[in-house]
């Protein structure tokens, strides 16, 4: 019963340090996203992955790079970490099609201080 | 575009009187409007959701939400509040595309905190 499982936790940079968030889904799902959590502005799409082999950019893709490794996994890369960059990030994956009854699953989320 | 609204950055009620979160949406093509809860410190919990079937859809936990077309709203509302209904929830809408598919895309509201006095 894992759903979407996102590593690590908790994690504090340094800035101008680079780290990757990692992103897995045993669900079979097509698509999956990157989302950000800053209070009073709900959760934001940085990137997502329609499909194995396909990455587009969300709503703030700036200072992020994702690599969508296989059909299961979907990693988040800060090159070089920024305070601005300090959030909760979510990992989500979803089946295609929006008129299906499909399952939107997110993760427990990264929480990430860059000091 | 699609886009939501949280008419209300906070609410705050009694336990034992309902509850009532607003939420108006806007979205080009028939959208599907999802409610979700996170309590402090945790992940993303799904209430319920809309996808185009009855329009008053019913969740967990006794909350429910109706589709107003017309009023291009999607309130949340549950009879009697309790203790643990206090946390943050959003109202979250997806859109499909012209073709009636979708990669999902969701677009997040800022957000309502639910605080529940005794």
């Amino acid at each position: 019963n894992a759903g979407v499982t996102q590593t690590p936790k908790f994690q504090v940079l340094k800035t101008g340090q680079s780290m990757t968030l990692q992103c897995a889904q045993d669900m079979n799902h097509n698509s999956m996203y990157w989302y950000r959590q800053d209070p009073g502005m709900g959760l934001r799409l940085i990137y997502y992955s329609a499909s194995e082999g396909t990455t587009d950019k969300g709503e703030v893709p700036n200072g992020y790079n994702v690599s969508r490794l296989n059909k299961r996994e979907f990693s988040l890369r800060l090159e070089s970490a920024a305070p601005s960059q300090t959030s909760v990030y979510f990992c989500a994956s979803s089946t295609r099609t929006v008129r299906s009854n499909y399952g939107y699953t997110f993760g427990s989320g990264t929480r990430l201080t860059v000091v | 575009a699609q886009s939501v609204t949280q008419l209300d950055s906070h609410v705050s009620v009694s336990e034992g009187t309902p509850v009532l979160l607003r939420c108006n949406y806007s979205s080009s093509y028939s959208p599907s409007l999802f409610w979700y809860v996170q309590h402090p410190n945790k992940g993303l919990q799904l209430l319920l959701k809309y996808t185009s079937a009855a329009t008053l859809v019913k969740g967990i936990n006794g909350f429910e939400a109706e589709f107003k077309k017309s009023e291009t709203s999607f309130h949340l509302t549950k009879p009697s509040a309790h203790m643990s209904d206090a946390a943050e929830y959003f109202c979250v809408v997806s859109q499909a595309n012209a073709g009636g598919t979708s990669y999902g895309k969701l677009t997040f509201g800022q957000g309502t905190i639910l605080t529940v006095h005794p």
